[in-house]
């Protein structure tokens, strides 16, 4: 059964520091992994996805590495500040067991503090 | 603008009453599904939809109900089987569900919170 771990759940940085969220899962297995960011009593946003082919995306500020053999994502955030602060949560979609759905992991909880 | 609209933004449920969460997209989408989020757990999926008049049970359903008539639209209703149902509730879409494109890159709505007096 393919479960997703992020680590740590909780991150607080001062703004201009460069952070590294980390995501883990079990199988994989994977058509793809995606990083949406939740602002408190908000719906998510997708910030980047990564095809199980792909090893890394870059948006702006964010990248977002994939090892696929190690089960291992990283979310890159380069000069944080204090609008970065929200949860963040990946999720992958696993390429077996005929069931299409992703699959969360309980997110990362960052403040970034002026 | 195109998105997904859920209402209402907060309810409050009497024990034995069924309560109806509304969601709507106008982005064209084929799929959608309902998530449910508790503190400190991820998203789980409670049902989700390919195509209109079909849907599937996710992997928490029990206590919970879905109709997909048209496009557009998603309800998902909380019955009173369900033994636990105060959480957050997110309903998403995508272009088509599955698969290995992005077309299954999910847009979700802004949430409805359900809490049980």
């Amino acid at each position: 059964k393919q479960e997703v771990t992020q680590i740590p759940a909780a991150l607080s940085v001062p703004e201009g520091e460069n952070l590294v969220l980390n995501c883990s899962f079990t199988d994989s297995a994977i058509y793809n992994l995606q990083w949406f960011r939740q602002d408190p009593g908000k719906g998510l946003t997708s910030l980047l996805l990564i095809q199980s082919s792909q090893r890394e995306q870059t948006s702006g500020r964010l990248n977002a590495s994939l090892d696929k053999s190690s089960g291992r994502s990283t979310l890159y955030i380069a000069a944080s500040q204090p609008g970065d602060s929200a949860t963040y949560l990946c999720a992958v979609r696993p390429s077996s067991g005929g069931y299409n759905k992703l699959i969360f992991g309980a997110g990362t909880r960052l403040a970034v503090h002026p | 603008d195109g998105g997904i609209t859920q209402s209402p933004k907060y309810l409050f449920r009497k024990e034995g009453q069924n309560v109806t969460l509304s969601c709507e997209q106008n982005l064209n989408h084929d799929a959608m599904y309902w998530y449910r989020q508790d503190p400190g757990q991820g998203l789980r999926l409670i049902y989700y939809s390919q195509i209109v008049n079909d849907f599937q049970k996710g992997d928490i359903a029990e206590g919970y109900s879905v109709s997909r008539e048209k496009k557009e639209s998603f309800p998902l209703t909380v019955t009173s089987a369900q033994k636990n149902p105060t959480a957050f509730y997110l309903c998403a879409s995508s272009i088509v569900a599955g698969g290995a494109t992005g077309a299954n890159v999910l847009t979700f709505g802004a949430g409805s919170r359900l809490t049980v007096l």
